[in-house]
């Protein structure tokens, strides 16, 4: 099975920077992956983490340790579009295939003036 | 037009009542999947199918079957409509030939369903 933590709610000002934490716990990892969901929207793609590091893609990147079980996804001069939920999703080894995801509960991002 | 559609994108319903929605996709990809979503639990997989013939429960499948009718088609029924299967529900696709990436998943816009 798989846990997947990451903080319920945040807060941030427009033009700052913004660290959005993911942990997780599973018996076989495949794969980490980033989402954005608007309210009432459908989740959109952000990111994907296989191999330590970090991948940067414009102003947001992720970072992922897979000893540590840890993942973050980084924004930067931070618009008020980006206030939305982030969604930390793990792919599992172990299912007997590659495509199963496990999402975490989502962190949703308010972003102020 | 979109890659992912979904059908209807809202629904009221009666306890008791069957209820099917269904997704269709133009993206190409062979795999395609249904979750529920609801508020504090984040995205649940219902059922998923990896070609036209292949069928998969997933976690949360009592009270839900799927059809896959064609790669293109993906439909969720609910045999029997109860007031805790009110949620938000997504269909979503991925590739596994990896020619558009690590198996991404692609989500359709939902349908926000309420059973009364």
């Amino acid at each position: 099975g798989q846990n997947i933590d990451q903080p319920t709610e945040m807060t941030a000002t427009e033009g700052a920077i913004v660290q959005i934490n993911c942990t997780y716990q599973t018996s076989g990892f495949n794969g980490l992956f980033w989402y954005q969901q608007h309210a009432g929207e459908a989740p959109t793609f952000l990111s994907y983490n296989v191999l330590d590091g970090l991948e940067e893609k414009g102003r947001f990147s992720s970072f992922l340790s897979r000893s540590k079980g840890y993942s973050y996804l980084l924004l930067k001069e931070l618009q008020m579009k980006d206030s939305a939920s982030y969604l930390c999703a793990v792919r599992d080894l172990n299912t007997g295939t590659a495509s199963k995801l496990t999402f975490g509960t989502g962190t949703r991002l308010q972003v102020t003036l | 037009d979109a890659d992912v559609t979904q059908t209807p994108r809202n629904r009221i319903t009666k306890t008791g009542k069957r209820i099917m929605l269904e997704c269709s996709q133009t993206k190409g990809h062979d795999r395609m999947y249904w979750y529920r979503q609801d508020p504090g639990l984040g995205l649940r997989l219902i059922y998923y199918s990896f070609d036209v013939k292949d069928i998969n429960k997933g976690e949360i499948s009592d009270g839900y079957s799927v059809s896959r009718q064609a790669q293109a088609k993906f439909s969720l029924s609910l045999e029997s409509a109860i007031p805790n299967q009110t949620a938000l529900y997504f269909c979503a696709t991925s590739d596994s030939t990896g020619t558009s990436g690590p198996d991404t998943q692609y989500f359709g816009p939902g349908t926000r369903l309420t059973v009364l």
